[in-house]
């Protein structure tokens, strides 16, 4: 599987915009970027993935880069409850459909 | 709610016991997939099924075992338990190609 890069740590505003980065240099083009987070022991979550194309739901926004090796997952409007782990995967279309969790990035919303 | 079903919440038990977790996919998912958190390890793939046929295998210990039933419920079976067995064990279900979506876990104690 590819893998991705993200920063251990980062803090964000309550009520800002969060910006988490995503590396994935080494995408192949049938891989798709999907991110999961996971709020304190509790089960992973699906927010969003995404191919090539810019994807938004009423969760996140998903922006991969023309190239394709990396992305960002916006969180429009952060709130305490979006304290999480956030993982950034890319997994293959077909074939095996795990997911290979890495240690993804704390991110934690500060009032 | 990720309409997942992961039953015990918490179990404790000795080294050298035996004990099975149960899942209950989404309806309508026939795969399932079994994760094992622990803190020094993060989220680890353990087995998958899909239709009551094992598919993947990824990190599972010769004294663990799982099955998917007709109903299309699944079982992890951990044995000879040891102290390094303690962790938060997941599963998730999909259809094909669709995002994995996780329960929110069994943990296990093992003391």
């Amino acid at each position: 599987d590819a893998k991705t890069t993200q920063p251990p740590s980062m803090d964000c505003a309550e009520g800002r915009a969060a910006n988490l980065p995503c590396n994935h240099s080494t995408i192949s083009g049938n891989e798709y970027v999907y991110w999961y987070r996971q709020i304190h022991s509790q089960g992973p979550q699906y927010i969003i993935h995404g191919l090539k194309n810019n994807e938004t739901n009423e969760m996140a926004s998903l922006i991969i880069t023309e190239d394709r090796k990396s992305s960002t997952l916006i969180l429009p409007h952060a709130t305490l409850r979006d304290t999480a782990v956030y993982y950034c995967i890319v997994r293959p279309w077909g074939g095996n459909n795990r997911l290979a969790f890495g240690k993804g990035n704390q991110v934690v919303v500060i009032p | 709610d990720s309409g997942v079903t992961q039953t015990p919440k918490h179990l404790i038990t000795a080294t050298g016991q035996r004990v099975t977790l149960r899942c209950s996919p989404r309806s309508g998912d026939l795969s399932v997939y079994w994760y094992q958190q622990s803190l020094d390890q993060g989220l680890q793939f353990l087995i998958q099924y899909y239709n009551g046929e094992e598919r993947a295998k990824g990190n599972i210990l010769e004294r663990f075992s799982a099955q998917q039933f007709p109903d299309l419920h699944s079982e992890l079976n951990l044995s000879s338990l040891e102290l390094g067995d303690s962790a938060l064990y997941f599963c998730a279900s999909s259809v094909e190609n669709s995002p994995l979506h996780f329960g929110n876990g069994t943990r296990l104690t093992v003391t």
